[in-house]
C-alpha cells in the first residue's frame, strides 16, 4: 500500500496570503488528521476528520481551515498567513477512529517571510 | 483536555549505557499511551503502545497509573537509536485524535 502522501512538499508565501495544503490517506483509511510541527512546541493538534465531517479541532485560530473530500482526501488551509506560521504540517491517517495508530506523511514545510 | 510532558528536549547518553525518557500524563479514565519516533529524514512512526505489552527494537514501557507516568526504557543504547521521541495520549476520554509531548531527542555517542 503507497503511504500517506503530501502536497507540496515545500512551499514559501509571504504574510497576507493564503495556502492550501493537500493529503492522501492510505487507502482504506477514513480519519485524517492534521498537525503542526515546530522545534519549540513539538506537534499541535489542528484537526481531524473523519468521512468528510470534522470530529475535532485543536486550538487554533479560524484562519486554519480543512475539508475532506468523499474519497477521504483532505485540504487544510491557512488564510492571511503570519510569520509563525511557519512551520512543518503534518497528516495522519488511520483506518477508522477506533484505534490510535496514526500513519504519518513527509510533510509539507510552509516558510512564510 | 488530557495533557502529555516530556520533561527532557535532549537527551544524550554513551553507546551500550541505559535510556530512560520520561513521560508524564494528565488524563481522566484509563487512557491509552503510545511512542512514536521519527529517525532523521523518516516519517514519524509508531514505537509501541502499552495495550501491546510488546518490546520493540529493545525497547519497553511501563504505564504506572500511580505516577501518571509512561517511560520508555531500553538497557543498552545503540547509536541507531538515535531519533526524537515523542509520548502520546488521547486528546479526550475514547479514541479521540492523539495529543503529542514536546518530544525528546535521543543522542546515542559512541
Amino acid at each position: 500500500k503507497a503511504g500517506v502522501t503530501q502536497t507540496p512538499r515545500y512551499l514559501i508565501k509571504t504574510r497576507g496570503q493564503q495556502v492550501t495544503l493537500s493529503c492522501s490517506p492510505i487507502s482504506g483509511h477514513r480519519s485524517v488528521s492534521w498537525y503542526q510541527q515546530t522545534p519549540g512546541q513539538g506537534l499541535q493538534f489542528l484537526f481531524e476528520y473523519f468521512s468528510e465531517t470534522q470530529r475535532n479541532k485543536g486550538n487554533f485560530p479560524g484562519r486554519f481551515s480543512g475539508r475532506q473530500f468523499s474519497n477521504s482526501r483532505s485540504e487544510m488551509n491557512v488564510s492571511t498567513l503570519e510569520l509563525g506560521d511557519s512551520a512543518l504540517y503534518l497528516c495522519a491517517s488511520r483506518a477508522g477512529t477506533d484505534t490510535g495508530e496514526l500513519f504519518f506523511g513527509e510533510g509539507s514545510r510552509l516558510t512564510v517571510l | 483536555a488530557q495533557r502529555v510532558t516530556q520533561p527532557e528536549k535532549l537527551l544524550s547518553v554513551f553507546k551500550g549505557a541505559p535510556v530512560e525518557l520520561k513521560c508524564n500524563y494528565s488524563y481522566s479514565g484509563s487512557p491509552e499511551l503510545f511512542w512514536y519516533v521519527q529517525y532523521s529524514r523518516q516519517r514519524l512512526q509508531l514505537l509501541l503502545r502499552h495495550i501491546s505489552r510488546e518490546s520493540i527494537k529493545g525497547f519497553t514501557a511501563d504505564l504506572n497509573k500511580g505516577e501518571t507516568s509512561f517511560h520508555l526504557k531500553k538497557p543498552f543504547a545503540q547509536e541507531e537509536d538515535s531519533a526524537m521521541y515523542y509520548c502520546a495520549l488521547p486528546l479526550f476520554s475514547g479514541n479521540t485524535p492523539l495529543v503529542f509531548g514536546k518530544g525528546t531527542r535521543l543522542s546515542v555517542i559512541a
